[in-house]
Formats: C-alpha cells, sequence, structure tokens
C-alpha cells in the first residue's frame, strides 16, 4: 500500500526520558514534514525537509531534533520529555510546490 | 500568525447546509481545506490557488476571496459521513510556502 507511516502508535513514557518516532513514505514525495496536535487540535508545522535538507524549524525547543537519512524517512527525536509534549504527533509529506499534504496515522504521545 | 476559522463548532441535522469561514490577517497566496475524523489524520479536501477561484466535490464546495483575506467552504446536504474536524491551511507564499492550518471547525451531523 502507498501511504506515509509512523511508528510507534502510541508511546506512553515518564518525564526526562528520551524517545523517537519514525516516519516513512513510499509515495514519491520530496518533502516531508512533522506537524504537533495538542489538546485543543491545534495543527502545528514543527519542521520540514526536502531531499534530505531542512527547510523549515519553527520555533521549537532544542530538545526536539529531526533527521531524514534519504528523502523517503524523516525521524524525530525527543530527549528530556516534558508533560506539555504530550500531543499527537503527525508526519506529512508531498510533492515540492504543490503542498498537497498526505498525513501519516500519526503517533500519540503521552508524558506522565 | 494562525488563519481564524468560524464557527468553532457546528452541530447539523442531515440534509442541512454548513457554512465554514477562514480567515487570515495575512495576505493569503493559496488555501488548502483538509478533514479530520475522529482519531484519525487530516484527509486533503481542495486546494484554491487564484483569488475568485471556487472549487467544487460531491456537494462540498469552497470559494477564495482574496482581496479579503478569506475562504469559505460550503457543505451542501450533509451526509453522517461529513463529521469531523475541518481545517483551513494557507500558504505563506514564501520559498517553503509552509502550510499554517487555522483554528479548526468540528461538524457533528446527526441523523
Amino acid at each position: 500500500d502507498t501511504a506515509v507511516s509512523q511508528t510507534p502508535k502510541y508511546l506512553v513514557t515518564q518525564m526526562g526520558n528520551d524517545k523517537s518516532i519514525k516516519c516513512e513514505q513510499n509515495l514519491g514525495h520530496d518533502t516531508m514534514y512533522w506537524y504537533k496536535q495538542d489538546s485543543k487540535k491545534f495543527l502545528k508545522i514543527m519542521f520540514s525537509y526536502n531531499n534530505k535538507e531542512l527547510i523549515i524549524n519553527e520555533t521549537v525547543p532544542n530538545r526536539f531534533s529531526p533527521k531524514s537519512p534519504d528523502k523517503a524517512h524523516l525521524n524525530l527525536h525527543i530527549n528530556s520529555l516534558e508533560l506539555g509534549d504530550s500531543a499527537v504527533y503527525f508526519c506529512a509529506s508531498c510533492v515540492s510546490g504543490a503542498n498537497v499534504l498526505t498525513f501519516g496515522a500519526g503517533s500519540r504521545l503521552t508524558v506522565l | 500568525q494562525q488563519p481564524v476559522q468560524s464557527p468553532q463548532a457546528v452541530i447539523l441535522r442531515e440534509g442541512e447546509d454548513a457554512v465554514i469561514n477562514c480567515s487570515s490577517s495575512k495576505a493569503l497566496y493559496s488555501v488548502h481545506w483538509y478533514r479530520q475524523k475522529h482519531g484519525e489524520a487530516p484527509v486533503f479536501l481542495m486546494i484554491l490557488l487564484k483569488g475568485g477561484e471556487q472549487k467544487g466535490h460531491d456537494k462540498i464546495s469552497a470559494s477564495f476571496n482574496e482581496k479579503k483575506q478569506q475562504s469559505s467552504l460550503y457543505l451542501t446536504a450533509s451526509q453522517l459521513s461529513y463529521s469531523g474536524t475541518y481545517f483551513c491551511g494557507t500558504g505563506d507564499g514564501g520559498a517553503t510556502n509552509k502550510l499554517i492550518f487555522g483554528t479548526g471547525t468540528l461538524l457533528a451531523v446527526q441523523p
């Protein structure tokens, strides 16, 4: 199936821990994103990569570090997790220019 | 800055119509509309690229007023499957044309 797939779907962890979320797309897109959706359902852009190059880096704590090993993969590593990091993190991809996003199913992070 | 959508929430009976508005304080270069069903990912509905453009798909259509920096989504003869949260997204027209999503409108269609 052609899709944007994220793992894991659920993450429950303690404050102070480090966690990673992985994203892969097989749509042939060249641009990938991380969005954060908080409890109020606001969708906020965090990062974007185009062909492995970071092109968007919003005001996000430097505890968040994205990595794109190739244009089909985008990972998100979060250090020293805080309560406020609890959210659903969506990966998305598109062909650059059109910016019509295809989203992954989301990864729900709960920090206790 | 995040586009503002109105209303925040709307409840409809099947067959009724609804309008969702999206307003931006910045110039709009493109407007996207997405629908997110509960517990699922947002799904692309349509994109409007030019001021004055109107588009339709089935009984869902949208308009884009570039001068007023607004877009509206029209849902006609709503169906149960229309329920979800609707987001507008505005491209900033910059080099990356990043998509900034609006505040969202929760639509509930009841039998």
